[in-house]
């Protein structure tokens, strides 16, 4: 069955950090880069982060650099989002996706998760 | 960054209308965009990229057409299960921004 899930999120304090994991399965992981993309409660869609096939290559959006830091392991079919320094404008559902095209990556997304939420709150 | 709009950012329909959903960009994009419907409680699904090569499994209604900076969804026939929130995402350059949506309800 090809699916993503996201594991990790729940309720963390300000400054604090939090690990998510987003299992594959399905397809070749290792050969498609991987996205996470992040929602605020009732609000749009904003990109967080990509990590190439191989993870040489990895950009985040501004509003995380420097506080995130995404990897993954090609043996375990899984993706990370490291979070640290949270803050609570960090609060939204989190979504681990597949680029849509093997190894070079066009940075448009055909297989999301179903999301796990991170709530940041003293 | 890309700045992104779409407009309307919401709209009233009824089964059987035809839709259509702008999405407009500060500067020229190409064909880099992509379209996807999100229905409550549910993940994003990709309905379009390249501006309008529609995704495998995607019913044939949904078509997108523009380059540049000007963009358009549309929906030749809106049925039940279209009432959803639609996105645009440009893939020129990181970061990926989405538009800010536009809600299609009964």
């Amino acid at each position: 069955q090809v699916q993503l899930v996201e594991s990790g999120g729940g309720v963390v304090q300000p400054r604090r950090s939090l690990r998510l994991s987003c299992a594959a399965s399905g397809f070749t992981f290792s050969s498609f880069s991987m996205h996470w993309v992040r929602q605020a409660p009732g609000k749009g869609l904003e990109w967080v982060t990509v990590i190439s096939y191989d993870g040489n290559s990895i950009s985040y959006a501004d509003s995380v650099k420097g506080r995130f830091t995404v990897s993954r392991d090609n043996s375990r079919n899984t993706v990370y989002l490291q979070m640290d320094s949270l803050r609570p404008e960090d609060t939204a559902v989190y979504f681990c996706a597949k680029d849509r095209s093997t190894l070079s990556p066009v940075w448009n997304f055909d297989l999301w998760g179903r999301g796990t939420l991170v709530s940041v709150s003293s | 960054d890309v700045q992104m709009t779409q407009s309307p950012s919401s709209l009233s329909a009824s089964v059987g209308d035809r839709v259509t959903i702008t999405c407009r960009t500060r500067q020229s994009i190409s064909t880099y965009l992509s379209w996807y419907q999100q229905k409550p409680g549910n993940a994003p699904k990709l309905l379009i990229y390249r501006a309008s090569t529609l995704q495998s499994g995607v019913s044939s209604r949904f078509s997108g057409s523009g380059s540049g900076t000007d963009f358009t969804l549309t929906i030749s026939s809106l049925q039940p299960e279209d009432f959803a929130v639609y996105y645009c995402q440009q893939s020129f350059s990181p970061p990926f921004s989405f538009g800010p949506g536009t809600r299609v309800d009964i």
